[in-house]
């Protein structure tokens, strides 16, 4: 069974770069998510899509952080500049209903 | 929004023994509540959830229970193994018919079975 895809799983890069984040949802999913997973903390959200529609980005940091959703399937997450408190995982998810299914995430570490 | 409190932060317990993870949220519109399973550098996987419709749940060895009034909701383990140990995260969101809904995680609890 193919769940959510994502790439690269790790990524060093110094601060003040910039780095992407690629999401691949389960196929027919039209809901999306991307959460951020600080160490020892539970995945808070960043931002939701609704087919290729923002349903909520109250926290995402929109000086820094951008995302898209292109013909409501792939999406895309990008942090320009990092800065070193955005060391952390980012988790994609996708939902045809209630439930949320998780991709692997990609472990960013700002130095 | 939604605030979701989760204890303990760290459980160890001894194989074959309960475990209990006990969450409350703020708000009271909250009628989702869904536990993941996160090992280490692994995805979350849903194990159980629980809608506010019902009072409990369970499958096989866990079940979840739900006080609406209170705002609690706990997670329970029983006969537990060696593979049981991982990461557990609570969560809770209001889904509305046809629209899905962001998850509120909780801080998350590290359980422990030793043998």
């Amino acid at each position: 069974e193919a769940g959510v895809a994502q790439s690269p799983r790790y990524k060093i890069i110094e601060k003040r770069q910039s780095v992407a984040f690629w999401c691949n949802p389960i196929s027919g999913h039209a809901t999306l998510y991307w959460y951020q997973q600080i160490l020892g903390q539970g995945p808070k959200l960043l931002i939701q899509f609704q087919n290729n529609g923002v349903v909520d980005d109250s926290q995402l940091p929109k000086d820094r952080f951008s995302a898209e959703r292109l013909k409501g399937v792939d999406s895309t997450l990008k942090i320009q500049p990092a800065k070193l408190e955005d060391s952390a995982v980012y988790l994609c998810a996708s939902s045809f209903g209630i439930v949320a299914f998780f991709g692997q995430g990609t472990r960013l570490t700002v130095v | 929004g939604e605030n979701v409190e989760q204890h303990p932060s760290t459980l160890s317990v001894q194989e074959g023994d309960s475990a209990v993870i006990k969450c409350t949220y703020s708000d009271s519109a909250s009628n989702y509540f869904p536990w993941y399973k996160q090992e280490l550098g692994k995805r979350p996987q849903l194990i159980i959830d629980i809608r506010s419709n019902v009072g409990e749940k369970k499958d096989q060895r866990i079940a979840v229970t739900l006080n609406k009034t209170a705002k609690h909701f706990s997670l329970h383990i029983t006969e537990t193994q060696p593979e049981d140990s991982a990461v557990y995260f609570c969560a809770a969101s209001h889904q509305s018919t046809g629209t899905a809904s962001k998850l509120t995680f909780g801080t998350g609890t590290r359980l422990q079975v030793t043998l």
